[in-house]
């Protein structure tokens, strides 16, 4: 079936950027996200990008799609020790709906 | 403000019992889900709904049950038929077409 898979851990020094990786299985994905999710509390949707988009732009952050290989990135400028939380991909062939795959989070851990 | 409230946020079960947990939203969202979350893990969706009185099942349903009454209000049964009960609940919904998800904070639960 679908799947979407990410690393488990990613460490930077506060200040740098921090790149964060994605791959999906499903070529029917058309809406793909990323959401955080701080310590005990629920998820927050990030920013989002669809599948005929190559790259999206919102203050730091900065998500980059390539559709031939399903990979997604999400790129966080000038890293603080404030963004620090799990980070997760997911995707949909839909618009957030039943669908909706996703992968298992990256942890980013900002050392000051 | 609009949002989600889910409660409790912690919420202690003995073997045996059933619980519920409470999902009430005020953004006059068409569709509502359930999701669990279990450490180093992605979410699984257990149920969804996007009509009132009319609900779905997940990937994961067995051992749960939900009623969907009012627009506003999606609470989930824990049964003791779910033999490993023990997650984090995310409780989260969308309108009819737009995107991405708005989740509420969270209900832990623990089986003693």
């Amino acid at each position: 079936g679908e799947d979407v898979e990410q690393s488990l851990f990613l460490s930077v020094r506060e200040g740098d950027s921090s790149v964060i990786n994605c791959t999906y299985t499903d070529s029917s994905s058309t809406y793909l996200y990323w959401y955080k999710q701080e310590p005990g509390a629920g998820l927050q949707l990030l920013t989002y990008i669809f599948s005929n988009m190559d790259m999206k732009q919102d203050q730091r952050l900065t998500v980059l799609l390539n559709k031939k290989d399903k990979h997604l990135s999400l790129r966080i400028a000038d890293t603080q020790t404030g963004d620090s939380a799990i980070y997760f991909c997911a995707e949909s062939p839909n618009t957030g709906g039943f669908k909706t795959i996703f992968g298992a989070g990256t942890r980013l851990f900002v050392k000051a | 403000d609009g949002g989600i409230t889910q409660s409790p946020k912690y919420l202690f079960r003995k073997e045996g019992q059933n619980v519920t947990l409470s999902c009430e939203q005020n953004l006059n969202h068409d569709a509502m889900y359930w999701y669990r979350q279990d450490p180093g893990q992605g979410l699984r969706l257990i149920y969804y709904s996007q009509i009132v009185n009319d609900f779905q099942k997940g990937d994961i349903a067995e051992g749960y049950s939900v009623s969907r009454e009012k627009k506003e209000s999606f609470p989930l049964t824990v049964t003791s038929a779910q033999k490993n009960p023990t997650a984090f609940y995310l409780c989260a919904s969308t309108p009819r077409d737009d995107y991405g998800y708005t989740f509420g904070s969270g209900t832990r639960l623990t089986v003693v």
